[in-house]
């Protein structure tokens, strides 16, 4: 069964350092999207790419964060450096995009803690 | 941005029983919905879709309805059992809007046995 694939599950940093998350969105899936999660609340978007054009990085703390999708294929975001603030569960997603609705798939998430 | 709301932050039901999380969404113009199964440490699983032009969709288990008038979506989950506990949220697409997904904050499922 295809499947989001993140990479790392689990991250523990220091406040400052450098991280990065990577995903591989499911085959043909034209949109990725990198959401974050805080514990008990829903996911808030931090960036969305069609293919490898950013169509929404509004919420995208852009002092410290990062995206991108070069092939438009995999994604990798990167936080630098890093606060203790962004404790959070990253999560990627992948749909079908180019004007098609269609389901959210999400990957199982990468969990950052910032010491 | 956009706003999808829960009505109940919480919901205790005993096994067996049936469960209703319900959920408001703020934008007329959105044209599929998603509810989502959040289990601990996990990512969202999907649970059962509906499309704008329907008013009702069943799966195995659960059914979701959908009141445009109202703005407001729910979740009828059947015979609810122990694995059924989650957190679960309700997403909203604008298909217009770059295929935007927006989410509540959730609802915890906590069935008892």
């Amino acid at each position: 069964e295809a499947e989001v694939a993140q990479s790392p599950r689990y991250k523990i940093t220091e406040k400052s350092q450098a991280v990065a998350f990577w995903c591989d969105p499911i085959s043909g899936h034209a949109t990725l999207y990198w959401y974050r999660q805080i514990l008990g609340q829903g996911p808030e978007l931090l960036v969305q790419f069609q293919d490898e054009s950013v169509v929404d990085d509004s919420q995208l703390p852009k002092d410290r964060f990062s995206a991108e999708r070069l092939k438009g294929v995999d994604s990798t975001l990167k936080i630098q450096p890093a606060e203790l603030g962004d404790s959070a569960m990253y999560l990627c997603a992948s749909s079908l995009g180019r004007g098609m609705t269609g389901e959210l798939f999400f990957g199982e998430g990468s969990r950052l803690t910032v010491l | 941005g956009e706003s999808v709301g829960l009505h109940l932050p919480t919901l205790s039901v005993q096994e067996g029983d049936n469960s209703i999380i319900n959920c408001a969404y703020s934008n007329s113009a959105s044209d599929y919905f998603i509810w989502y199964k959040q289990e601990s440490g996990k990512g969202p699983q999907f649970i059962i879709d509906i499309r704008s032009n329907m008013d009702k969709r069943q799966g195995q288990r659960v059914t979701v309805l959908l009141n445009k008038t109202v703005k407001h979506l729910s979740l009828q989950i059947a015979a609810t059992q122990p694995g059924d506990s989650a957190v679960y949220f309700c997403a909203e697409n604008i298909l217009y809007n770059f295929n935007k997904f927006y989410f509540g904050s959730g609802t915890k499922l906590n069935v008892k046995p």
